[in-house]
């Protein structure tokens, strides 16, 4: 199994919109609807922000959004705020029990 | 509210076995799948396994041979053992509570990490 594709970085102003995309096959992201997204700040614990493709934990803003078409789900940010900046990962379910993440994206708020 | 914390040697040397065990604090071991994750320096998350409180396991197909997950629900911990570790195998490692999916056609699958510890780091030198 290999890892999910996702640009390596990412950025954006202040109250702009950002998207960040997850690609898979068609044996992970294309089959199942159980993609999550994770925040990572520098030195930290992820944090989940995005569940089962587009819903929001409990506690995580509303800016935060998730979405899918085929085998590539994408992660919206709207409204930037400085605190975005940090690392994303996305995850998915593929298959025979088994968890697959993407490398990662740098979102760099400008 | 739930909290997890790994604890074990931050140093291992090579070809010996990396041990971590993850306490899991304000809840149940019950119910969901308890995993491992673990994060080289600068690099991205590499899923390594996960278990359920009886014992049935999920391992990454690349580690595979080398992982072993436990869970000892008297004393509401999980373990990992990662065999032969080499430089490769430093990194941060987490432990993470993961949901539980069902579906009516394929029964339960896991879901995503929604509780994670602080992280350990280990680093694999003689």
């Amino acid at each position: 199994q290999s890892a999910l594709t996702q640009p390596a970085s990412v950025s954006g102003s202040p109250g702009q919109s950002i998207t960040i995309s997850c690609t898979g096959t068609s044996s992970d992201v294309g089959s199942y609807n159980l993609l999550s997204w994770y925040q990572q700040h520098p030195g930290k614990a992820p944090k989940l922000m995005i569940y089962e493709g587009s819903k929001r934990p409990s506690g995580v803003s509303n800016r935060f959004s998730g979405s899918k078409s085929g085998n590539t789900a994408s992660l919206t940010i709207s409204g930037l705020q400085a605190e975005d900046e940090a690392d994303y990962y996305c995850c998915s379910y593929a298959g025979s029990s088994t968890l697959v993440f993407g490398g990662g994206t740098k979102l760099t708020v400008l | 509210q739930v909290q997890l914390q790994e604890s074990g040697p931050g140093l291992v040397k090579p070809s010996e076995t990396l041990s971590l065990t993850c306490t899991v604090s304000g809840g149940s071991i019950s119910s969901y799948y308890w995993s491992w994750i673990r994060q080289p320096p600068g690099k991205g998350l590499e899923y390594i396994g996960y278990i359920f409180y009886n014992g049935s396991t999920n391992y990454n197909p690349s580690l595979k041979s080398r992982v072993t997950i436990s869970v000892d629900t008297s004393k509401n911990q999980f373990s990992l053992k990662l065999s032969s570790v080499t430089a490769a195998d430093t990194a941060v490692y987490y432990c993470a509570r993961v949901g539980r999916y069902y579906d009516i056609l394929t029964g339960y699958s896991p879901d995503a990490f929604d509780i994670w510890g602080q992280g350990t780091m280990v680093t694999v030198s003689s």
